[in-house]
């Protein structure tokens, strides 16, 4: 059975530290892992990594995954009120047909 | 482009009753999914389609029915709902395998209770 896990599960942070989200996961045939932001509504899309190594960075968002130890890190840095959130993993995995595998997702709360 | 469109954004039940939750894209996309988040549970999937006519199971379908008669909409069933059927769901869809380098497109969700 395909498997994705986040941790921490939850997590309280300053304004203006740096925090590391980690996903990791058990799939077969992996194709692609996702993460999502979801504040109070749908979650919005983030970043999407099929490749070992590379780093994938917006503003102050950056996330990098290893397929050899089957885990991805999303890292956010300077963090500001704005980014508290539930953070969402996702792994695609088998033929393609297969839907998006959801972790638990990571609760950031970032306190002034 | 309206994206996915999700009716109703609220609705409460008695148990029992049955209702169907409305999910439409006008993307094109082939890949339509349902899903349900419940506190500290995260997206589980309910029920999946990769085309019109096709529809497959997912980690949580008992309860549920569904079909997908065209491209655009992908309604889901409740047949007699229960309490534990009290969440917030989620249609989601994507081209195919969501390899569309955006990932899924999410509705904005309905927030079903069931009393």
């Amino acid at each position: 059975e395909d498997k994705v896990v986040q941790s921490p599960l939850s997590l309280v942070v300053h304004e203006g530290d740096t925090v590391t989200l980690n996903c990791s996961y058990e799939v077969t045939n992996f194709r692609s892992l996702l993460w999502y932001k979801q504040e109070k509504k749908a979650p919005t899309f983030l970043f999407m990594l099929t490749s070992s190594g590379i780093e994938k960075k917006s503003g102050r968002l950056s996330s990098i995954l290893d397929k050899k130890e089957l885990f991805s890190i999303l890292n956010i840095t300077a963090t500001q009120t704005g980014d508290s959130a539930v953070y969402l993993c996702a792994v695609e995995a088998g033929s393609g047909n297969t839907p998006l595998v959801f972790g638990k997702g990571t609760r950031l709360s970032v306190i002034a | 482009n309206a994206g996915v469109t999700q009716t109703p954004k609220f609705q409460v039940l008695k148990t029992g009753q049955s209702m169907t939750l409305q999910c439409a894209q006008d993307m094109n996309h082939e890949y339509m999914s349902w899903y349900r988040q419940d506190p500290g549970m995260g997206l589980r999937l309910i029920h999946y389609s990769v085309g019109a006519g096709i529809t497959d199971q997912g980690e949580v379908p008992n309860g549920y029915n569904v079909s997908r008669s065209t491209t655009e909409d992908f309604p889901l069933r409740l047949l007699s709902a229960a309490p534990s059927q009290t969440s917030v769901y989620f249609c989601a869809s994507s081209t195919r395998g969501g390899r569309n380098n955006y990932g899924y497109t999410f509705g904005s969700g309905t927030r079903l209770t069931v009393v």
